[in-house]
């Protein structure tokens, strides 16, 4: 089974540019998350979407970030405008129902976009 | 939400059994217990998650005592390539990942 597959791998870009991050997640999974890593941390949950809808975006910093998930398959994370803080690993999961709770089923990551904001 | 209390660092040799453990004092009822690894430039895969008492599969044993307020990852025989970041989550409501637990594996 193909993985999750993320583009770009890398981006650099200088403030205030606007830049965006696509995710094809596995095949039949209804459950897409998108998380950022700083260096050293662990991932830190940005949004997630359950089919179409995101159940969860507390975290999103929404003046400048906005994410989409169209028709519940692919997404896009999109920053505008970008600033230096927003330099990190950019990954995308998803994960399919289990037992009728998506909370418990595992994760399949990404290899994430490595963003450098300049 | 459940936190979870890992080691920050753990160093170990090739052949050893390693055993990293998670505390998880405030974990629900209906929470399970999910380990993940990470290797550099790589997103995090699931090793292994369980609910009670013990869990194998062809990777690692998870060991989770009755009151169920922490839990081991074990590596049996570790070598080089297990040198990476182990993650301990505790799934209530929302998936958060602490600082993980980066595991050294030396010849």
């Amino acid at each position: 089974e193909a993985g999750v597959v993320q583009s770009p791998r890398y981006k650099i870009i200088e403030k205030k540019q606007p830049v965006a991050f696509w995710c094809n997640p596995i095949s039949g999974h209804n459950t897409l998350y998108w998380y950022r890593q700083n260096l050293g941390q662990g991932p830190e949950l940005l949004i997630r979407y359950e089919n179409e809808e995101a159940v969860d975006d507390s975290q999103l910093p929404k003046d400048r970030f906005s994410a989409e998930r169209l028709k519940g398959v692919d997404s896009t994370l999109k920053i505008q405008p970008a600033e230096l803080g927003d330099s990190a690993v950019y990954l995308c999961a998803s994960s399919s129902y289990l037992q009728g709770n998506s909370q418990n089923s595992p994760l399949h990551f990404g290899n994430g976009t490595r963003l450098t904001v300049t | 939400l459940a936190k979870t209390t890992q080691p920050i660092s753990m160093d170990s040799y090739e052949g050893q059994e390693v055993n990293i453990t998670c505390s998880h004092n405030n974990i629900a009822t209906n929470d399970y217990i999910t380990w993940y690894q990470q290797f550099p430039s790589q997103g995090p895969r699931f090793i292994i998650q369980g609910y009670k008492t013990k869990v194998t599969n062809e990777v690692a044993s998870l060991f989770i005592p009755a009151d169920r307020k922490s839990s081991t990852l074990s590596l049996p025989r570790v070598s080089l390539s297990d040198t990476a970041v182990y993650y301990c989550l505790v799934v209530s409501g929302k998936l958060i990942f602490g600082q993980g637990t980066t595991l050294q594996v030396k010849p």
